[in-house]
């Protein structure tokens, strides 16, 4: 099974400033990435996909870039509506598609 | 509307069954693969299950085999996940999502861009 990692696991960022985030698969795959943001009690909400194409209606503020193992879903620009929960997946090696465990962003 | 939308799940006892039901509407339901993804509380997404567009191929993951079927029907737009022997960890909520695409002949990997609103299950006695 391909593992993967996200990092940091809680990130706090100030209003109008750059979120990094990464993930890191235990073996390359391909780019077939994915990003979901999931705000609480809500289903997940697909970002990025192809590891760098934005979603339908994604704000041009989200990016993804990385190819092999390392992966990296930037969001400049922070606004508050951002505060959520943010999982990669890799879609391409399955069974099993796995979900990285997610990356907590909060204001500052 | 483009929507998948999710019935079943509630309370159970440990040992215990359940089947959770997934509506789709708004395109063509039998060009799809469709999946099962679950999430402990306050914990990530885990996935469960798929089946092929055709019900012909079905997928689990490891832990789950022989617990949990997935199946479909394609005149009724809807996917299932049968539950059974279940146990306290698998308390969670479960999202159904679109997946691969065959729209075209060929089957095109896909992320999951479109979801069920998503079902609590507990497992509890």
């Amino acid at each position: 099974d391909i593992v993967m990692t996200q990092s940091p696991d809680t990130l706090a960022v100030s209003p109008g400033e750059r979120a990094t985030l990464s993930c890191r698969a235990s073996q390359s795959f391909g780019n077939n990435l994915a990003w979901y943001q999931q705000k609480p009690g809500q289903a997940p909400r697909l970002l990025i996909y192809g590891a760098s194409t934005r979603a339908t209606g994604i704000p041009a503020r989200f990016s993804g870039s990385g190819s092999g193992t390392e992966f990296t879903l930037t969001i400049t620009s922070l606004e508050s509506e951002d505060v959520a929960t943010y999982y990669c997946q890799q879609y391409n090696m399955w069974p099993p598609i796995t979900f990285g465990q997610g990356t907590r962003l909060e204001i500052k | 509307d483009v929507q998948l939308v999710q019935s079943g799940g509630g309370l159970v006892q440990p040992g215990g069954s359940l089947r959770l039901s997934c509506a789709a509407s708004g395109f063509t339901f039998s060009n799809f693969w469709m999946t099962w993804v679950r999430q402990a509380p306050g914990k990530g997404l885990e996935w469960v299950a798929n089946i092929k567009e055709d019900g012909s191929e079905t997928y689990y993951v490891d832990s789950q085999t022989g617990r949990f079927t997935i199946s479909r029907d394609n005149a009724k737009n809807s996917v299932y996940l049968q539950m059974n022997s279940l146990r306290s960890e698998d308390t969670g909520v479960y999202f159904c999502a679109r997946d691969i695409d065959c729209s075209s002949g060929t089957c095109y990997r896909r992320p999951y861009d479109l979801w069920g609103q998503g079902t609590m299950v507990i497992v509890s006695s």
